[in-house]
């Protein structure tokens, strides 16, 4: 049972376009937000978050929203560079649950075309 | 620049055969992940240690799979006997224990069982 579903496994967008990269959750108790990017050979690293708290939390080129009442959020990347070529995980923890540890999605692969 | 160090980065052995994973921990951190990554499933929580104390490791198969953390910038995971399910990358990742903190991962560790 996946609790954080991103239901694209690859997404190509025109280099200088808006990239848009979705993510669903099942658990009403998941508090916080998190979006890291990986390229092959090499760990996530961290990209942006979001607490429940907030709808909308911008850094850059990038914007994360969520939209609690759907339970999805999404990462924006304007405009999209031919180094956000990589693959997205989102991420998902609850903070009242004791537990520390982020349930991540399985990835979307984003490929930025020239 | 503070990162999670993981030895070794790529290891293939042989069916039955002992596997030991090392990771180093960012210093001051005091919560201790180790994640899975497969094709199929994702990223999948296998442990989590706080404070060096084992917190949670219903992810990992009990019967062939241990989690230590010999001493705070040292944490192993090991894997005996060793199976060809097995294969794959091993994350270890690290962070300030509580929902709404960032975890930093390592390199991920490359594990091929034939």
């Amino acid at each position: 049972d996946q609790q954080v579903k991103q239901n694209s496994p690859s997404l190509s967008v025109q280099e200088g376009r808006i990239s848009i990269l979705n993510c669903d959750y099942t658990n009403s108790m998941f508090d916080y937000f998190l979006w890291y990017k990986k390229y092959p050979a090499e760990g996530p690293t961290f990209l942006i978050s979001i607490s429940s708290i907030k709808d909308k939390n911008e850094d850059g080129r990038f914007t994360v929203f969520l939209n609690k009442s759907a339970k999805h959020l999404s990462l924006h990347i304007v405009p999209s560079q031919p180094g956000d070529s990589a693959v997205y995980f989102c991420a998902a923890s609850d903070s009242g649950g004791g537990a520390d540890g982020l349930t991540f999605g399985k990835g979307t692969h984003l490929i930025i075309q020239p | 620049d503070a990162r999670v160090t993981q030895t070794p980065r790529h290891k293939v052995t042989e069916m039955g055969q002992e596997v030991t994973m090392r990771c180093q921990p960012i210093l001051g951190h005091n919560t201790v992940f180790w994640y899975r990554q497969t094709m199929m499933q994702g990223l999948e929580l296998l442990a989590y240690f706080r404070n060096r104390a084992p917190l949670d490791d219903s992810g990992m198969p009990k019967d062939r799979f241990s989690a230590e953390m010999p001493d705070a910038t040292l944490a192993t995971l090991k894997i005996q006997p060793s199976e060809p399910r097995d294969s794959a990358v091993y994350f270890c990742a690290s962070g300030w224990g509580g929902s709404g903190n960032t975890i930093y991962f390592g390199e991920g560790s490359w594990l091929t069982v034939v």
